[in-house]
């Protein structure tokens, strides 16, 4: 069954630090997200990405947030200048047109 | 704006019997969908049902049933014949057309536990 893959599953950085979080989305999919949960709390929207551009973002997605989908296959998040509050699971998902399939996540700790 | 609203933060269920966990939702738009998220204690997200506002028949999908009342804005979750495997964290979210198409809106969650 086709899956949303992330890598790496974690990742501790030190504070100031760039960071870039990678996920493979279902193939045939076309819209792709990433949202962010800290720990014990709800799932937050960060970005949409639909046809190689950002179609909508949160206010969380400040400027040092950015999105690439490089080739064919990945889509990356990368965070400039990690701070101690971006320490939270990320994850990537895809959809085609209803469902949204989630990535398993990463598990970013900022040190 | 959209909202999501879970107001049970944990439930408890004994093994075998039904448990419904609530979900209450806002939104003006009048199409829209509706979807629960299972989260085990392993982190990752799983899909579990969709409903979407036009549906005139509640979603199920095996033991998952969505009891959905559009005048009340309810989309709540029945889990029937539960099993210790479905104790996790239970996210209702809710996605509006016609906006950043496909931005899923949650809600707090509710911890659900299964006794044996």
């Amino acid at each position: 069954e086709p899956e949303v893959t992330q890598t790496p599953s974690h990742q501790v950085t030190q504070m100031g630090q760039e960071v870039i979080l990678r996920c493979v989305p279902i193939s045939n999919h076309l819209y792709f997200y990433w949202y962010r949960q800290i720990l014990g709390q709800k799932v937050e929207f960060l970005v949409s990405f639909y046809n190689n551009e950002i179609s909508e973002k949160s206010e969380i997605f400040d400027d040092q947030f950015s999105v690439e989908r490089p080739d064919g296959s990945n889509f990356t998040l990368k965070i400039r200048s990690t701070k101690l509050e971006d320490s939270a699971m990320y994850f990537c998902a895809s959809s085609e047109v209803l469902e949204a399939f989630f990535g398993q996540g990463t598990r970013l700790t900022v040190v | 704006a959209q909202k999501i609203t879970q107001t049970q933060p944990g439930m408890f269920v004994q093994e075998k019997e039904a448990v419904t966990l609530d979900c209450t939702y806002d939104t003006s738009d009048q199409s829209y969908g509706l979807f629960w998220y299972k989260q085990p204690s392993s982190g990752e997200m799983i899909f579990l049902i969709y409903q979407g506002s036009y549906d005139e028949q509640n979603a199920t999908e095996g033991r998952y049933s969505l009891n959905f009342q559009k005048a009340r804005k309810s989309a709540n979750l029945v889990i029937s014949a539960s099993q210790l495997g479905d104790s996790a964290m239970y996210f209702c979210a809710m996605r509006v057309r016609g906006t950043s198409y496909g931005k899923l809106t949650f809600g707090q969650g509710t911890i659900l536990t299964v006794h044996p």
